[in-house]
């Protein structure tokens, strides 16, 4: 099994659309889950973090099930900035090194 | 906040030839900086993990005397990718995070695209 496992997309949606990225992690002691995101030949920036209780910030919305191990982000009304790689990541437990899933292209379409 | 730098953005050298590739944050102190490389329609993957003043901490199969890693102040690091062949063309990103353990989020530079010839 895979460390970190996202859905391998692609996405096309139109403007306006939920759309929702799913992840899985192997390591049971990840403390710590982020959501990237990454446009294309550029760096990755975090988007959010995410917490147990589920946190919400703006159109985004991010769940954490622990039990699962698995993630989710949620991005309402999308908009044509929404355009990116998603990578889903995670912290390893007792170290510090971050593990990043292969990332799910969305494309938001007019 | 939270700025990272990398220098230079984009690099051509021959095969053979040494690449130095700076990393700094602008605006806070960087106790550990990481290096990554990723290629095409890869995720990105750890290479090393250096904290200020000491050795850095190679991922298993990244070979320590091809990729030396310099981390001598809390707001710089540097990647030399000795004797580069074809093979190292990629994309090499530094992060940087202000705290010690894990938890904290890391804040990417512009990433330096290495291209060798």
């Amino acid at each position: 099994r895979k460390e970190v496992e996202q859905d391998p997309g692609p996405f096309n949606v139109p403007e306006g659309a939920t759309v929702a990225f799913n992840c899985t992690y192997s390591n049971s002691a990840s403390q710590s889950f982020f959501w990237y995101r990454q446009d294309c030949r550029k760096e990755p920036k975090l988007l959010m973090s995410v917490y147990s209780s589920g946190n919400e910030d703006g159109r985004f919305t991010a769940q954490l099930n622990r039990a699962s191990q698995y993630i989710s982000l949620l991005i309402r009304d999308s908009k044509l900035s929404d355009s990116a790689t998603y990578l889903c990541v995670v912290n390893g437990g007792s170290n510090y090194k971050l593990t990043f899933g292969k990332g799910t292209l969305l494309t938001v379409n007019p | 906040g939270a700025v990272v730098s990398q220098h230079p953005s984009r690099v051509i050298c021959k095969s053979g030839t040494s690449v130095k590739i700076e990393c700094r944050s602008l605006d806070f102190q960087a106790t550990t900086m990481f290096w990554y490389r990723q290629f095409p329609k890869q995720s990105l993957m750890l290479m090393a993990t250096s904290n200020e003043g000491s050795k850095a901490t190679y991922e298993q199969g990244v070979e320590k005397d091809k990729f030396l890693i310099n981390h001598a102040s809390l707001t710089l690091s540097t990647l030399t990718v000795t004797s580069a062949h074809p093979e190292d063309s990629s994309f090499y990103i530094c992060s940087a995070s202000s705290g010690l353990a894990g938890g904290h989020e890391q804040y990417f530079g512009p990433g330096t695209r290495l291209t060798v010839t």
